[in-house]
């Protein structure tokens, strides 16, 4: 089994559209959980960090919830600036490193 | 201020050749982390430098696989001799702390073995 599970996809949806994304992990000692974006043969980047309590940047709002070692991002209203890879990202329990999940490819069409 | 940057952004070698791949992170970062993505796969880590130490090398995958940072500054990833396996796309990232919210990434090198 994957330390961190997601649905790869692709999504397609229309401009103005909501979508959301879900993941889970394995390691339930995970510390720390971010949700990455990675355009087209570019570098990954951080979009958001994800807490407990849900936290929200404009259209995006990430949610974790620990006991069923799940998280979620939703994207509200969406642009086609938002097409790209959604990569779901844990802070490895006892470890100092990253564990990826394969990424979620959303294509937002005109 | 300059971001993470590798070199090459691509390199096409033939089986049991050599290749170096090169890493300068942001200038005063210690942490610098090499990380790997094969075709179809998920981003995987590789290893964690603290300065010159190496702090994590589990994820190396063999000992074809050989990184340096002399000196703390940049880092080199040398593959030798390279399988066709190797092949994807190597990340590195940097940062201050280790923190993943002050961390930054590379824009990677594409490898191709063939």
């Amino acid at each position: 089994r994957k330390e961190v599970e997601q649905d790869p996809g692709p999504f397609n949806v229309p401009e103005g559209a909501t979508v959301a994304f879900n993941c889970t992990y394995s390691n339930s000692a995970s510390q720390s959980f971010f949700w990455y974006r990675q355009d087209c043969r570019k570098e990954p980047k951080l979009l958001m960090s994800v807490y407990s309590s849900g936290n929200e940047d404009g259209r995006f709002t990430a949610q974790l919830n620990r006991a069923s070692q799940y998280i979620s991002l939703l994207i509200r209203d969406s642009k086609l600036s938002d097409s790209a890879t959604y990569l779901c990202v844990v802070f490895g329990g006892a470890t100092n490193k990253l564990i990826f999940g394969t990424g979620t490819l959303l294509a937002v069409q005109p | 201020e300059a971001g993470v940057t590798q070199f090459p952004s691509h390199s096409v070698i033939e089986k049991g050749q050599t290749v170096t791949l090169r890493c300068d992170p942001i200038s005063g970062h210690d942490n610098l982390y090499w990380y790997r993505r094969v075709m179809g796969k998920e981003i995987k880590f590789l290893l964690h430098f603290v300065k010159e130490s190496k702090q994590d090398e589990s994820g190396m995958p063999n000992n074809r696989f050989l990184a340096e940072r002399t000196g703390g500054t940049y880092s080199t990833l040398k593959v030798q001799p390279a399988e066709l396996e190797d092949s994807g796309v190597y990340f590195c990232a940097s940062s201050q702390v280790p923190r993943w919210t002050e961390a930054f990434f590379g824009q990677g090198t594409r490898l191709t073995v063939v």
